[in-house]
């Protein structure tokens, strides 16, 4: 069984500059997620997807990100202006309905210089 | 709001130590607790969990007991090993849609 795909792996920018990350889950997974791990500390939920709906994105800054989950599939996670404190790494997961067991990809790592 | 407090790491041992990592929680009702771990270079992925009070999960030769009344859930190894080396995560979820809130993490490192 295929993991979760991200990608790129590693991404280097500018502040004030755009990026945007792209998570393919595991086939037939409901619910996927996008989480922010800033280095010492433990992931952070910014953005939860049940289909293609919005569950969860309460800890989302939406003034510069944005996500979207076309068809209940793929996923895009987009920030715009970037900001020096955005610097992280972006763990894409995805879950069956209702399991609470999430399968994690290997996650996409901005700088921001 | 739910909370995890793991201890602070890194854990140092030698191969085949035993090793106690510590984590409690806050919650408002009845989650359920996962230690998910990263090894070097790869994603998060789940050791081991327990969806009730008193339950033990298990997995590789790690454990971890559902204690309610001290609201814990410790992760223990009898032999840690090299290949052991890893930032360990405590986690819990509640509610119908399976939310993970992590801890900061540990990070063991095991010499031989």
């Amino acid at each position: 069984e295929a993991g979760v795909a991200q990608s790129p792996r590693y991404k280097i920018i500018e502040k004030r500059q755009s990026v945007a990350f792209w998570c393919n889950p595991i086939s037939g997974h409901a619910t996927l997620y996008w989480y922010q791990q800033i280095l010492g500390q433990g992931p952070k939920l910014l953005i939860q997807f049940q289909n293609n709906g919005v569950v969860d994105d309460s800890q989302l800054p939406k003034d510069r990100f944005s996500a979207e989950r076309l068809k209940g599939v793929d996923s895009t996670l987009k920030i715009q202006p970037a900001k020096l404190e955005d610097s992280a790494v972006y763990l894409c997961a995805s879950s069956k309905l209702g399991t609470g067991e999430l399968f994690f990809g290997e996650g996409s790592r901005l700088t921001v210089l | 709001g739910n909370s995890v407090t793991q201890m602070e790491g890194p854990v140092t041992l030698s191969e085949e130590a035993f090793l106690t990592i510590n984590c409690t929680y806050t919650a408002t009702g009845y989650p359920s607790l996962f230690w998910y771990v990263q090894y070097p270079g790869e994603g998060l992925q789940l050791l081991l969990k327990a969806t009730k009070a008193d339950d033990k999960g298990s997995n590789k030769g790690f454990e971890a007991t559902y204690r309610k009344e001290t609201t814990s859930f410790h992760l223990e190894k009898g032999s840690v090993q090299v290949s052991d080396s890893a930032v360990y995560f405590c986690a819990l979820s509640e509610g119908g849609y399976s939310t993970l809130t992590f801890g900061k993490g540990t990070m063991l490192l095991v010499s031989p």
